[in-house]
């Protein structure tokens, strides 16, 4: 069974650029989390999704947006990048919401 | 405000000792705690969990043991062995439809010497 897939693995942007990334969880779980870790304020909620509906979300401002399509994958979006943004963005899949997440490798996001 | 917070950023062990790695919490609305692994470059790797109607929960080398008074838990690797060189995070969920809403602590980096 694959694992979950993140793409891109690695990303530039500048300030002001808006940018998405994608996720693609194990097959068959429905529930898709998104972290942020940076080596300041460690491993962050961002915002859940089950079932194309948003769950949960983590105390991020509303530039942070994301979305689950009908086949589980997600996809995150983060507009007016400021340099704080630079991070380590990772996704998480679970079968159903309070079961073991399983995280993919993670985008590094890099705001110059 | 931290709610979920490891003490210590690093820990190095001899080959075949005990790790315990500590995690300490102040929210008493968690209920549910896990531990995770990570190696550079990778996501986090799910080890074990433990319930708060639990005080310990063992599989194989990892055990984790819970003290809900204090609001401590810790991780016990018994005997620790090179391949375990990693950051541990300690991460609490709360019992209000959380989902997979977890709140991380900063990270135990644990370097165990052949």
């Amino acid at each position: 069974k694959a694992g979950v897939t993140q793409t891109p693995r690695y990303l530039i942007k500048t300030r002001g650029q808006q940018v998405t990334l994608s996720c693609s969880p194990i097959s068959g779980h429905r529930s898709v989390s998104w972290y942020q870790q940076t080596p300041g304020q460690g491993l962050q909620f961002l915002f859940e999704y089950f079932s194309e509906t948003q769950r949960n979300k983590g105390n991020f401002p509303g530039r942070f947006s994301g979305r689950q399509f009908s086949n589980s994958r997600s996809e995150m979006n983060v507009s007016t990048l400021e340099l704080g943004d630079s991070a380590l963005y990772l996704c998480a899949s679970s079968s159903d919401p309070n079961e073991k997440l399983f995280f993919g490798s993670g985008t590094q996001l890099s705001v110059l | 405000d931290q709610q979920v917070k490891q003490n210590s950023p690093s820990l190095s062990v001899q080959e075949g000792r005990i790790s315990i790695l500590n995690c300490d919490y102040t929210n008493s609305m968690f209920d549910y705690f896990l531990w995770y692994k990570k190696y550079p470059a990778e996501g986090p790797t799910f080890l074990i969990s433990i319930s708060s109607i639990k005080d310990k929960n063992e599989d194989g080398r990892f055990t984790v043991f819970l003290n809900k008074s204090a609001k401590h838990l810790s991780l016990h690797i018994v005997p620790s062995q090179p391949g375990d060189s990693a950051v541990y995070f300690c991460a609490a969920r709360g019992n209000n439809n959380a989902g997979n809403m977890l709140t991380f602590g900063g990270g135990t980096r644990l370097m165990v010497k052949p």
